[in-house]
């Protein structure tokens, strides 16, 4: 398993700012994901990042809008650019594990909110 | 396209109940894996029990056992024995197994575990 920590772990902000978010694990992994989870939905994906090389965004996600840094095997950073109150949403850090078969582990979460 | 479906917004028993969860899933691929995650109202996901598609065993893992029909694209949860603590929003999740690792999720059930 892996131990995922995230910062901050709320956050209110206002229209038009930048808020970043840092993801620390315990350990050293491969693949890490960023996740939003707008309030009573279910997560959508907005990119994997892979240490040394640049996130892959999803559909409807660019990085102008969400930046992410990986700058180690153990860290990861992901900005919320420009903020609206669409951006509102809860923020997981995941990692890739390595057992079989893979399974993700999640940080806590960071909830943003944006007014 | 692949889609998880989670039939049940809501659900509520009464403690020391045995529940049912139920997910259905579409795909053409033939070797896969499934998960069930729990987040409770602390947000951190954690993953509750996952079975492979080519194990025909249903995965047990303490109170937490599944009914795996393969041919009906099945993937029900069942917790026994149910405690106050597994009030949370379950979450059911496919993965191909060559795929990329990205989890394609279901919308969730939320279940209340009453006194």
């Amino acid at each position: 398993s892996a131990v995922i920590s995230q910062k901050p772990s709320r956050d209110i902000c206002q229209r038009g700012t930048s808020l970043t978010i840092q993801c620390q694990v315990d350990s050293q992994v491969t693949m890490m994901f960023w996740y939003r989870q707008q309030p009573g939905q279910s997560l959508t994906l907005i990119a994997t990042a892979n240490q040394g090389s640049e996130a892959t965004y999803e559909s409807g996600f660019v990085i102008d809008k969400f930046p992410i840094s990986r700058p180690n095997l153990t860290f990861s950073t992901l900005t919320v650019s420009n903020m609206s109150p669409e951006d509102s949403s809860i923020y997981l850090c995941s990692v890739l594990g390595t057992g079989s078969p893979n399974e993700q582990f999640f940080g806590p979460g960071t909830r943003l909110t944006v007014l | 396209a692949q889609t998880v479906t989670q039939s049940q917004p809501e659900m509520s028993v009464q403690e020391a109940e045995t529940v049912t969860l139920s997910c259905t899933y579409d795909t053409s691929e033939s070797n896969y894996y499934l998960f069930w995650y729990k987040q409770p109202p602390s947000r951190q996901m954690i993953l509750v029990i996952r079975q492979e598609a080519y194990k025909q065993q249903n995965a047990t893992e303490n109170r937490f056992s599944v009914n795996f029909q393969k041919a009906a694209k099945s993937f029900s949860l069942k917790i026994s024995d149910s405690q106050l603590g597994d009030t949370a929003m379950y979450f059911c999740a496919f993965r191909p197994m060559d795929s990329n690792y990205q989890l394609i999720w279901g919308a969730g059930t939320k279940l209340i575990i009453k006194p």
